[in-house]
């Protein structure tokens, strides 16, 4: 099974500044993704991190505000960009061993003031 | 879509049994399953790819229904261990079938 390793676990920013966080697999993954949770909420796809090109966008997220590189088939990052009080949230990679297993990174706890 | 999960929360003393569902308005490809206790990440527990599949955990199995569109979640004997929410991830058939769309999740709490 694949360990992923997410960071920071958690920070607080302010408005108008930008995060990268950053998620690192211990071996090749098919397909990486990060989603957003809000505290007692559902799982929302963000985009998928395709490697070597452009994220695949979801409804509602885009590239400008959440930039995201795969530069290979173990590491990627996602940027917040000016960012706002209802940035807050966590944020999460996942990442798939083919069509067998998935897991998640532990998580970004955002607090933006 | 997102899939619909039922019930919305069940709780239970140990050695209890319990169903989670996921049922779906469009078809599906492929159900995921996964379990997140608070302040925790999601911890997978399952794929379900064909219909009809069935899968074992331990003493966690689910099911898979392709014509009926829905999977459900089967937690026997129930450990307190097993406390948090469960969520469904559902796959659909066409396009970007890897795609999940995770349902509001379903809060099981175990008793001793």
């Amino acid at each position: 099974s694949a360990v992923i390793s997410q960071k920071p676990s958690r920070d607080i920013c302010q408005r108008g500044t930008s995060l990268t966080i950053q998620c690192q697999v211990d071996s090749q993954v098919t397909m990486m993704f990060w989603y957003r949770q809000q505290p007692g909420q559902s799982l929302t796809l963000i985009a998928t991190a395709n490697q070597g090109s452009e994220a695949t966008y979801e409804s509602g997220f885009v590239i400008d505000k959440f930039p995201i590189s795969r530069p290979n088939l173990t590491f990627s990052t996602l940027t917040v960009s000016n960012m706002s009080p209802e940035d807050s949230s966590i944020y999460l990679c996942s990442a798939w061993t083919g069509w067998t297993e998935a897991f998640f990174g532990q998580g970004t706890r955002l607090t933006v003031v | 879509q997102q899939p619909v999960q039922s019930p919305q929360a069940v709780i239970l003393r140990e050695g209890e049994d319990a169903v989670i569902n996921c049922s779906s308005s469009k078809a599906l490809y492929s159900v995921h399953w996964y379990r997140q206790k608070h302040g925790e990440a999601p911890v997978f527990l399952m794929i379900l790819l064909k219909g009809g599949e069935q899968k074992g955990h331990e003493k966690i199995s689910a099911s898979f229904n392709e014509k009926k569109q829905q999977s459900s979640l089967y937690l026997t004997a129930s450990q307190l261990s097993y406390s948090g929410t469960y969520f469904c991830g559902t796959g659909y058939s066409g396009g970007s079938n890897y795609k999940l769309t995770f349902g509001k999740g379903t809060l099981l709490t175990v008793n001793p």
